[in-house]
């Protein structure tokens, strides 16, 4: 099973709300990713979290904040968000972190909407 | 200068057709190499590893040439389900970082 899910599917939030993504995954996998993705564009890696610990952070602004309770779960904390933020959000997985060349699985993203 | 190129298509060929995709990549570190498949407003699929023997799986054959960073993906027997945007993606030597390419989409018509 290479299953990993997200949820909600969709959101549509104000800039004044908080609000979280939840991302999890049951395959024993030690490290999860969080992507942006705009339409018509490759996704944009975001955070790495390795062994439970952010390893990369690609420059992503406050109002974005990852957390990763577990080895199964990651959270991405919303705040104070703006229109263009509007996008998909994707999770993913895999096996081995820091370059061991493992397939990351996606899961089937949040689609964002920010008013 | 990009770090993975594609050409973006669309590519437009009638089912049974084959169609080949060409990648580009820029970092000679580069350590593992994929092609995913998205279809619309969905997430990226992994459709199958590059080795560099090449590989084949079912209609679907992947090259990889190290010494010109030439990636390909041939499609035999075009599908109408085959309709999808297509990633090259890249994996770089001690990093956690995909790089994908652009993407290229392809329309299979009946």
């Amino acid at each position: 099973d290479t299953e990993v899910t997200q949820t909600p599917k969709h959101l549509v939030m104000g800039m004044t709300n908080k609000k979280s993504l939840k991302c999890e995954q049951h395959m024993g996998h030690r490290a999860m990713y969080w992507y942006k993705q705009k339409a018509k564009k490759p996704p944009e890696l975001m955070f790495v979290y390795s062994y439970e610990k952010l390893s990369i952070n690609e420059s992503v602004p406050s109002r974005f904040s990852p957390e990763c309770p577990n080895s199964s779960l990651l959270n991405l904390h919303l705040h104070a968000l703006q229109p263009e933020d509007s996008a998909l959000y994707l999770c993913a997985s895999s096996l081995a972190p820091a370059g061991g060349g493992d397939t990351q699985y996606f899961g089937p993203g949040t689609r964002l909407t920010v008013l | 200068r990009k770090e993975v190129e594609q050409d973006p298509g669309p590519f437009n060929v009638p089912e049974g057709a084959t169609v080949a995709f060409n990648c580009t990549y820029s970092n000679s570190a580069s350590q593992s190499f994929f092609w995913y498949r998205q279809d619309c407003r969905k997430e990226p699929k992994l459709l199958m590893s590059v080795y560099s023997s090449g590989n084949e799986d079912g209609r679907f054959t992947a090259q990889l040439n190290r010494a010109s960073q030439y990636i390909s993906l041939l499609i035999r027997d075009s599908k109408l389900s085959d309709s999808a945007t297509y990633l090259c993606v890249v994996l770089t030597f001690n990093t956690d970082k995909l790089i994908f390419g652009t993407g290229t989409r392809l329309q299979v018509f009946p």
